[in-house]
């Protein structure tokens, strides 16, 4: 089945650690995104990604970093900097919206991280 | 900028009853996007219109339909006959034409339908 997958479904990490999330997709999407979910609030966009090998910044990507070595992989790494790491992450992917074309997101199950 | 605002924080209403969801956008863009997404307790969000600017056409979908007003700036949802298994939190969106093709999305709404 097409679809995106994420894993771990929860993690946990104690402060000043690094922990990676994994994001991959069989839909053949150029671009993908990570979005972060507190609760009763909406998602914001961490970073993003059009092609591979290049991605771009989102609202608040400070504390967070990505990689993009092949179309189907969008892992993100929640580094120690990020003072408030606990949340919901969503992965999500699309074909890119060339023109500014409204093309819909298709989203991952998350992952929810808890900082002990 | 861009903005979504969806008021309703919670909604419950009884099963058979029908619900709407207001969404009011802000944009300076003459051309847009808006989505509304439904996330069940599961988590994932999933997709269930887009909408584009300049097609102010309204939609219905089974028991689901959309109302896109440019004039009041507003993309509300309508669920008829609400069924329990539309108990959930939904999110109105908004993407704009140029740029990042990220969406921005409201804080969402609470609907839970008691049986």
């Amino acid at each position: 089945d097409g679809g995106i997958t994420q894993s771990p479904k929860y993690l946990f990490r104690k402060e000043g650690q690094n922990v990676t999330l994994s994001c991959e997709q069989n839909l053949n999407h150029d671009a993908m995104y990570w979005y972060r979910q507190d609760p009763g609030q909406g998602l914001r966009l961490i970073y993003y990604s059009q092609i591979v090998n290049d991605f771009q910044k989102g609202d608040i990507a400070e504390g967070y970093s990505v990689s993009r070595e092949k179309k189907e992989s969008f892992p993100l790494t929640v580094t120690s900097a990020q003072k408030n790491p606990t949340a919901f992450y969503l992965c999500a992917s699309s074909i890119p919206g060339a023109g500014g074309l409204g093309n819909e997101q298709f989203f991952g199950p998350g992952t929810r991280l808890t900082v002990l | 900028a861009q903005k979504v605002t969806q008021a309703q924080t919670e909604i419950s209403v009884v099963e058979k009853e029908d619900v709407t969801l207001d969404c009011v956008y802000e944009t300076r863009d003459t051309t847009y996007y808006l989505f509304w997404y439904k996330q069940p307790p599961s988590g994932e969000l999933v997709f269930l219109i887009r909408r584009n600017s300049f097609d102010e056409q309204n939609e219905i979908s089974g028991r689901y339909s959309w109302n896109f007003q440019k004039s009041t700036s507003s993309f509300n949802f309508t669920i008829t006959a609400s069924q329990v298994v539309d108990s959930a939190v939904y999110f109105c969106a908004l993407r704009k034409r140029t740029g990042a093709n990220n969406l921005f999305f409201g804080t969402g709404t609470r609907l839970t339908v008691i049986p």
